[in-house]
């Protein structure tokens, strides 16, 4: 299996301020992501990290909102902009890793980082 | 677009009961599916596996099936425990778009005593 780490693992953050969450992989990472998860709802895919390039955003998330580096295979983080209350959300960090002995991907998850703006 | 629901939105047993959790898709055309469990405030931990080449996974108490052409998959859980008390997440990644998962809303589990 694969271990992903976040920090901070939390936060309360002042409205209009942002938050960077860093997420780091020990596992041969294919591809990484970003989740939000809103209160009582189930996971939506931010964007995919590119290492080295422009995230992928899905629809309804934006780079200047959500900006997201990735400088190498194993480490990215995601800034969440401009804080809101509707941002008050746990952010997950997850990464598809090469299991070599099943010669296949499987997807892990990071524990999360519990944002709340005030 | 791949939609994914699980049923039911919530569940809770007596301690020992055997349970099973359902998770339907729209599309067919899948890649994987995969079964999560989330503890509260945490992430999710990734429970069983399912190629589409596949019928069934077993890991230790749980066992999970998949029916492709039906849409559907279930998440049986032998002998519940009180240590199973958790959100169950089905997660659904499409051939058209190999890299992203599709998540249900999840069943919300509660083992009594």
């Amino acid at each position: 299996s694969a271990v992903i780490s976040q920090k901070p693992s939390r936060d309360i953050c002042q409205r209009g301020t942002s938050l960077t969450i860093q997420c780091q992989v020990d596992s041969q990472v294919t591809m990484m992501f970003w989740y939000r998860q809103q209160p009582g709802q189930s996971l939506t895919l931010i964007a995919t990290a590119n290492q080295g390039s422009e995230a992928t955003y899905e629809s309804g998330f934006v780079i200047d909102k959500f900006p997201i580096s990735r400088p190498n295979l194993t480490f990215s983080t995601l800034t969440v902009s401009n804080l809101s209350p509707e941002d008050s959300s746990i952010y997950l960090c997850s990464a598809k890793v090469r299991l070599g002995d099943r010669g296949r991907d499987e997807q892990y998850f990071g524990p999360g980082t519990r944002l709340t703006v005030t | 677009k791949q939609e994914v629901t699980q049923i039911p939105a919530a569940l809770s047993v007596p301690e020992g009961e055997n349970l099973v959790l359902n998770c339907s898709f729209t599309d067919s055309a899948i890649y994987n599916l995969q079964w999560f469990r989330q503890d509260p405030g945490k992430g999710l931990t990734s429970l069983l596996l399912i190629q589409s080449s596949q019928r069934e996974q077993t890991s230790g108490r749980l066992n999970a099936s998949l029916d492709k052409s039906s849409g559907r998959s279930t998440l049986y859980i032998a002998a519940s425990q009180p240590g199973d008390s958790a959100t169950y997440l089905c997660a659904v990644r499409s051939t058209g778009t190999a890299s992203k998962l599709t998540f249900g809303t999840g069943t919300r589990l509660q083992v009594t005593l």
